[in-house]
């Protein structure tokens, strides 16, 4: 299996809802990533988890929240969006966090918007 | 700086044709990666292929292959035998140590357009 999947594909939420998205994935991989894409540029890195332990938040507001329950599965928790939150939010993951080829495998991802 | 630069906002490229998707790049770093990946309009971002800066031949994943100019700082996409199925969005991303070395810089990416 070399797949990351992602649920839902798309997600229509309004301002004061709570969300979540999930992402998955069954290559034994040990880091994953969140970014959020938006219409015309590339992907930004959000969040990377290693191990299932945070390693880097890049400065994301607190209205996204992500979790890592075990070393298959990635959430990222919405709660209190703005519309300009509105985008792809791409998932991906790799067999390690650093170093060599290594290259990272994208689910599909879930576009987003807040209303 | 921009770490990653790709030139071509949009390219065409008649189907069956060869065509090459521009990227340089601007580390200090000895050593690095740089991949690309597709993205159609669908959103799922696709794994092309891989260059590592000690790397002595250029990488070729069957259709694409990359001509690495290490001297010169480009590491250019070559798609040969243009499919309908290759329209989609192209980026180029560099992972250094600079940003830490789990880090992608993308590009701002290439649209090519197929024309049958």
């Amino acid at each position: 299996d070399t797949e990351v999947t992602q649920t839902p594909k798309h997600l229509v939420m309004g301002m004061t809802n709570k969300k979540s998205l999930k992402c998955e994935q069954h290559m034994g991989h040990r880091a994953m990533y969140w970014y959020k894409q938006k219409a015309k540029k590339p992907p930004e890195l959000m969040f990377v988890y290693s191990y299932e332990k945070l390693s880097i938040n890049e400065s994301v507001p607190s209205r996204f929240s992500p979790e890592c329950p075990n070393s298959s599965l990635l959430n990222l928790h919405l709660h209190a969006l703005q519309p300009e939150d509105s985008a792809l939010y791409l998932c991906a993951s790799s067999r390690l966090l650093a170093g060599g080829e290594n290259e990272q495998f994208f689910g599909p991802g879930t576009r987003l918007t807040v209303l | 700086a921009q770490k990653i630069t790709q030139t071509q906002p949009g390219m065409f490229v008649q189907e069956k044709e060869a065509v090459t998707l521009d990227c340089t790049y601007d580390t200090s770093d000895p050593s690095y990666g740089l991949f690309w990946y597709k993205q159609p309009s669908s959103g799922e971002m696709i794994f092309l292929i891989y260059q590592g800066s000690y790397d002595q031949q250029n990488a070729t994943e069957g259709r694409y292959s990359l001509n690495f100019q290490k001297a010169r700082k480009s590491a250019n996409l070559v798609i040969s035998a243009s499919q309908l199925g290759d329209s989609a969005m192209y980026f180029c991303a560099l992972r250094d140590s600079g940003a830490g070395s789990y880090q992608l810089t993308f590009g701002k990416g290439t649209k090519l357009s197929v024309i049958p």
